[in-house]
C-alpha cells in the first residue's frame, strides 16, 4: 500500500526566510503528487500538483515543488515566506491506475511564520 | 459561494448517540468523497460516490457508519452508536470526472466530539 511521509510536524520560520517542507512517498511506480494547504478554520485547498512532464511545478503564490523519482520525494519550497503562509500543509499521492477515490495523505506539516 | 458546504460545522454528542452530517458538493460535480481527519493525522479516505452509486468503501468505514447520496446531489454520513474514537473532523470533497485529473475540492469539515 502507498504511504506518504512528512518528516516535520512543525516548521517555525521567520518572515522572508526560505522554507522547505519535506515529503516522501513509498511507491516506485508512477503516481500523481499533490500539496494541499489548510488555513485556520478553512477546508483543504489544492496548492500544486505533479502529474507528468516537467518535474518542477509552481503555485500562483510563490511555492514550488520538485518531483524526484529516484528519491521518491516531492518537497515543497518557497524562497521567501510571508506571515500569511502560516498554515498546515499536506502532501498527498494518488496512484493513477488505482482507485479514483483514494488520495493518500501525509500527517501534515504546520508552518508557522514569525515576524 | 459555490464551493463544497458541510453542515453542521461542529457537533458534540454523547457516547451511544447517533449523528448525521450533510455535504453539499459543487453543483456540477458527479463525484463525492468522505474523509476523516483525527488530531495530528492527515485525512483518511472513507468512501466515495459517483452520482448516487457508492463505488468504494474503506475498511475504516465500520458497520456503524453509513453514507448515502440518494439523488446524486447532496450526501449524508450517519454514525450510529457513537464512540469516543469517532471524535474527528469529517471532510467532504467533490470532483467532476469530465475535468482534468478529477481534482477534488474540499469543504470546511464537520468537527465531531463524542463525550
Amino acid at each position: 500500500a502507498q504511504s506518504v511521509t512528512q518528516l516535520d510536524s512543525q516548521v517555525p520560520v521567520f518572515e522572508e526566510a526560505p522554507v522547505e517542507l519535506r515529503c516522501n512517498y513509498s511507491s516506485s511506480v508512477s503516481v500523481y503528487l499533490f500539496w494541499y494547504v489548510q488555513y485556520p478554520n478553512q477546508g483543504l485547498q489544492l496548492l500544486l500538483k505533479y502529474l507528468s512532464g516537467s518535474t518542477l511545478v509552481e503555485s500562483i503564490n510563490g511555492f514550488e515543488a520538485e518531483f524526484n523519482k529516484s528519491q521518491t520525494s516531492f518537497h515543497l519550497r518557497k524562497p521567501s515566506v510571508h506571515i500569511s503562509d502560516t498554515a498546515e500543509y499536506f502532501c498527498a499521492v494518488r496512484d493513477p491506475g488505482g482507485s479514483q477515490g483514494n488520495l493518500i495523505f501525509g500527517k501534515g506539516t504546520k508552518l508557522s511564520v514569525k515576524p | 459561494d459555490t464551493g463544497v458546504s458541510q453542515d453542521p460545522r461542529h457537533k458534540i454528542t454523547k457516547r451511544g448517540q447517533n449523528v448525521t452530517f450533510r455535504c453539499d458538493p459543487i453543483s456540477e460535480h458527479n463525484r463525492l468523497y468522505w474523509y476523516r481527519q483525527t488530531l495530528g493525522q492527515g485525512p483518511e479516505f472513507l468512501t466515495y460516490f459517483q452520482n448516487e452509486a457508492q463505488l468504494e468503501k474503506s475498511r475504516l468505514l465500520s458497520d456503524r457508519f453509513s453514507a448515502e447520496r440518494p439523488k446524486g446531489s447532496f450526501s449524508t454520513l450517519e454514525i450510529q452508536r457513537t464512540e469516543q474514537g469517532d471524535s474527528a473532523m469529517y471532510l467532504c470533497a467533490s470532483s467532476w470526472t469530465g475535468g482534468y485529473l478529477n481534482e477534488q475540492f474540499f469543504g470546511p469539515g464537520t468537527r465531531l466530539t463524542v463525550l
